[in-house]
């Protein structure tokens, strides 16, 4: 199975920083990584796709990049709603697997 | 509308079982490209893929539910299935019906329905 690993696990941030969170497959998963963002009590919501292709209405301040084995969620300027845990998964090969979850918090 | 809407939870036994649906609206569940999954996430805890359904009736499960679960679909009712056999304390978990469209990111979710398996 592909271990997906998250880096950090949760960051401190206030409205306007640049937040970056990184995710890391155990093994060459060429691009195929989405990112979600999931608040308390709802179900996660699909961001961005193709580890770079940013979902219909999802705010252009989202970005992915990253190929092969390492990834990267960047929000270049938090926005109150932001605040959310992130979570990456592959979809190169089954099982799917997610990472362990990223946890943005107000500072 | 494209919805997905997940029922069948509820509270049961260790070693019980439980088949939870998930109608699907706005869509078609059966669409050759879709890859129509179960995800689930425990009390406090991260996401887990579970099972899916794709390319007009291939399957995969992971290995937490394998031998103990059947993914299955109904193209009359536009529907999805997970039967859930010899359940366990660790098998609660709220449980996430969604939709891939081509294998690169599930772009539709369900609510959820809560599964809580105890004495």
């Amino acid at each position: 199975d592909i271990q997906m690993t998250q880096s950090p696990s949760s960051v401190s941030a206030s409205v306007g920083d640049r937040v970056t969170i990184t995710c890391r497959a155990s093994q060459d998963i060429s691009s195929w990584l989405a990112w979600y963002q999931q608040k308390p009590g709802k179900a996660p919501k699909l961001l961005i796709n193709a580890a770079s292709r940013l979902q219909s209405g999802v705010p252009s301040r989202f970005s992915g990049s990253g190929s092969g084995t390492d990834f990267i969620l960047t929000i270049s300027s938090l926005q109150p709603e932001d605040f959310a845990t992130y979570f990456c998964q592959q979809a190169n090969s089954f099982p799917w697997t997610f990472g362990q979850g990223t946890k943005v918090e107000i500072k | 509308e494209v919805q997905l809407v997940e029922t069948g939870g509820g509270l049961i036994q260790p070693g019980g079982s439980l088949r939870l649906s998930c109608a699907g609206s706005g869509f078609t569940i059966t669409a050759s490209t879709n890859y129509m999954s179960w995800v689930r996430q425990a009390p406090g805890k991260g996401l887990e893929w579970v099972s899916v359904f794709y390319s007009g009736g291939s399957t995969y499960y992971a290995d937490s539910v394998k031998g103990r679960s059947v993914i299955s679909r109904d193209n009359a009712k536009n529907a999805l299935y997970l039967q859930m056999n010899s359940l366990r304390a660790e098998d609660t978990a709220v449980y996430y019906c969604t939709r891939d469209p081509g294998s690169s990111g599930m772009d539709v979710w369900g609510k959820g329905t809560t599964v809580t398996v105890s004495s």
